[in-house]
């Protein structure tokens, strides 16, 4: 089966501006969530979607982070206006649903850097 | 609130020498068990999991882990290491029972370096 597929895999932007990153889940999983990874840390979860309703958002940073899954498939993080603290790699991940531990399915992430 | 500790940042093994990489955690509830490992230049991949039944689970490419509820720790372990091992391994969390959404919750990893 494909994989989870994300773009663009490298951005270099300056603070202040605006990025967007995009997640094409494995088709058929009902579920999508959004990390981030600090160099020298494990991945934090951002938000996490069923289907197309949000589930967990409570790590996201509201006022500059915003993300939408409006068909209950791809999904879009977006970034405005970005901070230094923001370069990271951003990671999509996939399970077929939420319940009985349900392995997640990881791309290949997003590295965003800050300048 | 729920943490995960992983007790070594950067592990130095030879081929062939026996690898354990500690994993504790701390939460007192039920909860599923993961390792994920990060090959270079790949995506995170599922390593092993456990959810219930025997506390010691295999994984892939010769891999186990042990639960010890009553230590709170989920180890790794892996009996002769390969070069081909080398990677960022991840021990994740997440809790189980009603109102748990199944977010992880991971580690700061483990870059593990086999030296041919």
């Amino acid at each position: 089966e494909a994989g989870v597929a994300q773009s663009p895999r490298y951005k270099i932007i300056e603070k202040r501006q605006s990025v967007a990153f995009w997640c094409n889940p494995i088709s058929g999983h009902a579920t999508l969530y959004w990390y981030q990874q600090i160099l020298g840390q494990g991945p934090k979860l951002l938000i996490q979607f069923q289907n197309n309703g949000v589930v967990d958002d409570s790590q996201l940073p509201k006022d500059r982070f915003s993300a939408e899954r409006l068909k209950g498939v791809d999904s879009t993080l977006k970034i405005q206006p970005a901070k230094l603290e923001d370069s990271a790699v951003y990671l999509c991940a996939s399970s077929l649903h939420s319940g009985r531990g349900q392995p997640q399915h990881f791309g290949d992430g997003t590295r965003l850097s800050i300048l | 609130a729920q943490s995960v500790s992983q007790h070594n940042h950067h592990v130095i093994l030879s081929e062939a020498a026996s690898l354990e990489l500690g994993c504790n955690y701390s939460y007192g509830g039920t909860v599923n068990l993961f390792w994920y490992v990060q090959y270079p230049g790949q995506h995170l991949q599922l390593l092993l999991k456990y959810f219930s039944g025997d506390p010691l689970v295999k994984g892939i490419k010769g891999f186990e882990a042990e639960f010890i509820k009553s230590k709170f720790s989920f180890n790794l372990r892996k009996p002769s290491v390969q070069w081909s091992d080398t990677a960022e391994y991840f021990c994740a969390v997440n809790a189980r029972g009603s109102g748990n959404t199944g977010k992880l919750i991971f580690g700061q990893g483990t870059t593990l370096q086999v030296k041919p």
